[in-house]
């Protein structure tokens, strides 16, 4: 089993800042990693997925890079309606299809 | 618009059983894979089980093998989720959730409803 760790497991920051969350697959998992926003007493919704593909109903201000098992979700310039629980997850090869802990932004 | 309804969740004792239900609209149901995926309260998210388009593949998580089993008909647009032997550690929200593609394998989640809650609790 893929184990998907995310950091930190809370990011305070303000609006307008830059925040930066990171995931840490225990093996190499190409690209195949997807991001997800939960807001409270909501369903979670795919935000990015692949090398840096976008969900189209989220802004620029959100982008991701990595490759292997290093990977970084960075929101440029926060908004009100981006603090979230946000959550990496796996979809390589086979299986179960793993979740990270979540990052909390607020 | 996708639509995805799930319903069936409630309060069930250790060692009962359930079946969740997810009604879809606004694709083409039969040529999606669909997944159910739980959250336990206050918890992060954990895949459950898969199910290719045509229904003849299913995959789980260790954690409800031999116990859950997935299911679809197509002439419905409905994904069912048996769950048997349920414990106290299946408690959470069952998502219903629609795949990218249409094997259940190396596929995204594209789009999610908005969940059932099941407790299991004597």
């Amino acid at each position: 089993e893929i184990v998907m760790t995310q950091s930190p497991a809370t990011l305070s920051v303000s609006p307008g800042e830059r925040a930066t969350l990171s995931c840490t697959a225990s093996q190499s998992i190409d690209n195949n990693v997807a991001w997800y926003q939960q807001k409270p007493g909501q369903a979670p919704r795919l935000l990015i997925y692949g090398a840096s593909t976008r969900a189209t109903v989220f802004p620029a201000r959100f982008s991701f890079s990595g490759y292997g098992t290093e990977f970084t979700l960075t929101i440029s310039s926060l908004q009100s309606e981006d603090f979230a629980v946000y959550y990496c997850q796996h979809y390589y090869n086979w299986p179960p299809w793993t979740f990270g802990q979540g990052t909390r932004v607020e | 618009e996708v639509q995805l309804l799930e319903s069936g969740g409630g309060l069930v004792q250790p060692g009962g059983s359930l079946r969740l239900s997810c009604v879809a609209s606004g694709f083409s149901f039969s040529t999606y894979a669909m997944t159910w995926v739980r959250q336990a309260p206050g918890k992060g998210l954990e895949w459950v089980s898969g199910v290719a388009g045509s229904g003849d593949s299913a995959y789980y998580a260790d954690s409800v093998k031999g116990r859950f089993t997935v299911s679809r008909d197509n002439s419905k647009n409905t994904l069912f989720l048996q769950m048997d032997s349920l414990r106290a550690d299946d408690t959470a929200v069952y998502y219903c959730v629609k795949n990218s593609g249409y094997i259940a394998l190396r596929e995204i989640f594209e789009y999610w409803g908005q969940g059932t809650l099941v407790t299991v609790s004597s």
